[in-house]
């Protein structure tokens, strides 16, 4: 299976709002609302930032948000700041009982 | 205090195979699936497969080298890879599934080198 197609890099100025984009197919995205987001800093451990499309665990901030519509999920980020300069990876639980992730988008904060 | 801690780093030559264990604590460790995910250098997250109830599934990139299992009476996971190659120099990472993967080791790097 390919890795669901994020963009490489996404910026934008501190308290703007970007989005990034996840794109798969009906056999993953398509098929459940099971789209998680993580993000990564350099040498740390990844952290669940959505899971389930749209539920955010206890911590996260309520800037970050996740929708889908048919094989596109998206993570929202609002108010950007300059501490959410890092690397987001979207992932799915797929029709083969398997997780597929994204390649991943860079987050710069002009 | 809710964690999973992994074994140290590892250096192994080609061909070789790494053990890499993830022990838990804080919560009931046989509710949960144990998920295996690397990150080789500069590249993206891989999924490898997962652990439930001592049922494995694999990706099917590592499905012929891999061996997951879980040891409940130590609460401890482990992740076994065969048949070493410099492609599978990476960080490896167990995490929990809770509703996404929300809950992360510290992470093992395994370096592949002759």
């Amino acid at each position: 299976q390919s890795a669901l197609a994020q963009p490489a890099s996404v910026s934008g100025s501190r308290g703007q709002s970007i989005t990034i984009s996840c794109t798969g197919t009906s056999s993953d995205i398509g098929a459940y609302n099971y789209v998680s987001w993580y993000q990564l800093y350099p040498g740390r451990a990844p952290k669940l930032m959505t899971y389930d499309v749209t539920k955010r665990p206890s911590g996260v901030s309520n800037r970050f948000s996740g929708s889908k519509s048919g094989n596109t999920a998206s993570l929202t980020i609002s108010g950007l700041q300059a501490e959410d300069e890092a690397d987001y990876y979207c992932a799915s639980y797929t029709t083969s009982d398997t997780i597929l992730f994204g390649g991943g988008t860079k987050v710069t904060v002009l | 205090q809710v964690q999973l801690v992994q074994s140290g780093d590892e250096v192994k030559k080609p061909g070789a195979s790494v053990r890499v264990s993830c022990g838990a604590s804080g919560y009931t460790f046989t509710r949960y699936e144990i998920t295996w995910v690397r990150q080789a250098p500069g590249q993206g997250l891989e999924w490898m497969g997962w652990i439930r109830r001592g049922n494995a599934i694999y990706a099917q990139k590592v499905h012929d080298r891999v061996t997951m299992t879980t040891d409940p009476s130590t609460d401890t996971a482990y992740m076994e890879l065969r048949g070493l190659t410099s492609d599978d120099t990476a960080m490896y990472y167990c995490s929990r599934n809770g509703g996404g993967l929300d809950l992360w080791g510290q992470g093992t790097l395994v370096t592949v080198s002759s």
